[in-house]
């Protein structure tokens, strides 16, 4: 099973206004930490936000905020007043625990990403 | 700027070649990770270290390998290379050796062409 889901291949918003970008996630750890990286055409991973699953408030980091609802276990990344460099692929990510049944160290897993394109 | 430095930034070579990706972590980072993007493949985890050791490895083929040396720089190295190795690899860096809380920073990326 699909541990990290994004259902949106492509979004578009119009510059200035808000989007939220879908994710949801599928653990049975209760300790957990969500993650989205942005990825524009140049090609780097920016590291934007980071929710822990004990955290009671959602992640805000400037424009970027994350709508966490941990009973639907869903992660879904909201951005205020989009510019064009908003303009990229957006990735969800979740770390589990520490270590797995084998002892190796638990590592992020990413989901297919979500286009989003920023209209002038 | 997030401080991982990886080089070279591209990389073209031939079939059955062997390359050498290098990766310096931020300052004070004893984890490192590499990852491979690929159009089909999306982005996957190949292997972890922590100060030196090997913590967990993902989906690396045989003909690949790495190590983490005592500056706590990494080598990826890529050997027989085929057609479908072509890819984007990253490197990343963090603090810990695998907390959930632990934030991974990405390098610029090496982009891998192989012809």
């Amino acid at each position: 099973a699909q541990k990290i889901t994004q259902t949106q291949p492509g979004m578009f918003v119009q510059e200035k206004e808000a989007v939220t970008l879908d994710c949801t996630y599928d653990t049975s750890d209760q300790s957990y930490g969500l993650f989205w990286y942005k990825q524009p055409s140049s090609g780097e991973m920016i590291f934007l936000i980071y929710q822990g699953s004990y955290d009671e408030q959602n992640a805000t980091e400037g424009r970027y905020s994350l709508n966490f609802q941990k009973a639907r276990k869903s992660a879904n990344l909201v951005i205020s007043a989009s510019q064009l460099g908003d303009s990229a692929m957006y990735f969800c990510a979740m770390r589990e625990g520490r270590y797995d049944a084998s002892g190796s160290a638990r590592q992020l897993t990413f989901g297919s990403g979500t286009q989003l394109t920023v209209l002038p | 700027d997030s401080g991982v430095t990886q080089t070279p930034k591209h990389l073209i070579t031939a079939t059955g070649q062997r390359v050498t990706l290098r990766c310096s972590p931020r300052s004070g980072d004893l984890s490192v990770y590499w990852y491979q993007q690929s159009l089909d493949q999306g982005l996957q985890f190949l292997i972890h270290y922590y100060n030196g050791e090997e913590r967990a490895k993902g989906n690396i083929l045989e003909r690949f390998s790495a190590q983490q040396f005592p500056d706590l720089h990494s080598e990826l190295n890529l050997s027989s290379l085929e057609l479908g190795d072509s890819a984007l690899y990253f490197c990343a860096s963090s603090v810990e050796a695998g907390t959930s809380t632990d934030t991974q920073y990405f390098g610029p990326g090496t982009r891998l062409t192989v012809l």
